[in-house]
């Protein structure tokens, strides 16, 4: 069972450097995240998709863009790469069932993404 | 305020002791409520949900009180492999597709 599959799993940039962090999962998820985490932090969400097509932003949206074609597919863009960048990236899926039944069900992460910025 | 806080520790016990902490919730409304682990530099991966009467997972107790906002995780007998930080999470109801995690909470059992 693969779950979600994040690729790379290290990498590093140089300031201004564009790069995309792919993220995908076999679960048939409908909801999809990507979060950061700095050293000693806890998460912040980034941007996240409810289902093909749609997204939307986190609470640290700005240098990031997402797109959702498939359900499977979720990548992550950084167009001009900064120091402020570097974090690890986690991605991470989840469904939802009607809230008279259980509403949101618990995130499945991917490895993540070590990303350096220098 | 923030969403979630939890007291960082560290938690520092010897193997077979009781460890338990709290986690507290801003938002009365919140309706989803889960414990993860992170290992260092690993993925958080889900330990329990908690539910409304509390429930049970092998030494890991989880507790709910919704009258003062806060959940709380007790691990009983600990082992060396239970040394992790603890996230605490929640998903606030009208809040449909997001989870509110804590900053986490770290354990470390020694010998």
């Amino acid at each position: 069972n693969a779950g979600v599959t994040q690729t790379p799993k290290f990498r590093i940039l140089k300031i201004g450097q564009s790069m995309t962090l792919q993220c995908a999962q076999d679960m048939n998820h409908n909801y999809m995240y990507w979060y950061r985490q700095d050293p000693g932090m806890g998460l912040k969400l980034i941007y996240y998709s409810v289902g093909a097509g749609i997204t939307d932003k986190g609470e640290v949206p700005n240098g990031y863009n997402v797109s959702r074609s498939t359900t499977e597919d979720f990548p992550l863009r950084l167009e001009l790469a900064a120091p402020s960048q570097t974090s690890v990236y986690f991605c991470a899926s989840s469904y939802y069932r009607d809230r008279e039944r259980s509403g949101l069900q618990p995130q499945h992460f991917g490895d993540g993404t070590r990303l350096s910025i220098l | 305020r923030k969403e979630v806080e939890q007291d960082p520790g560290p938690f520092n016990v010897p193997e077979g002791a009781t460890v338990a902490f709290n986690c507290t919730y801003s938002n009365s409304a919140s309706q989803s409520f889960f414990w993860y682990r992170q290992d260092c530099r690993k993925e958080p991966k889900l330990l329990m949900s908690v539910y409304s009467s509390g429930n049970e997972d092998g030494r890991f107790t989880a507790q709910l009180n919704r009258a003062s906002q806060y959940i709380s995780l007790l691990i009983r007998d600990s082992k060396l492999s239970d040394s992790a930080t603890y996230l605490c999470v929640v998903n606030k109801k009208g809040d449909d597709y997001k989870l509110s995690f804590g900053a986490g909470t770290t354990v470390t059992v020694r010998a």
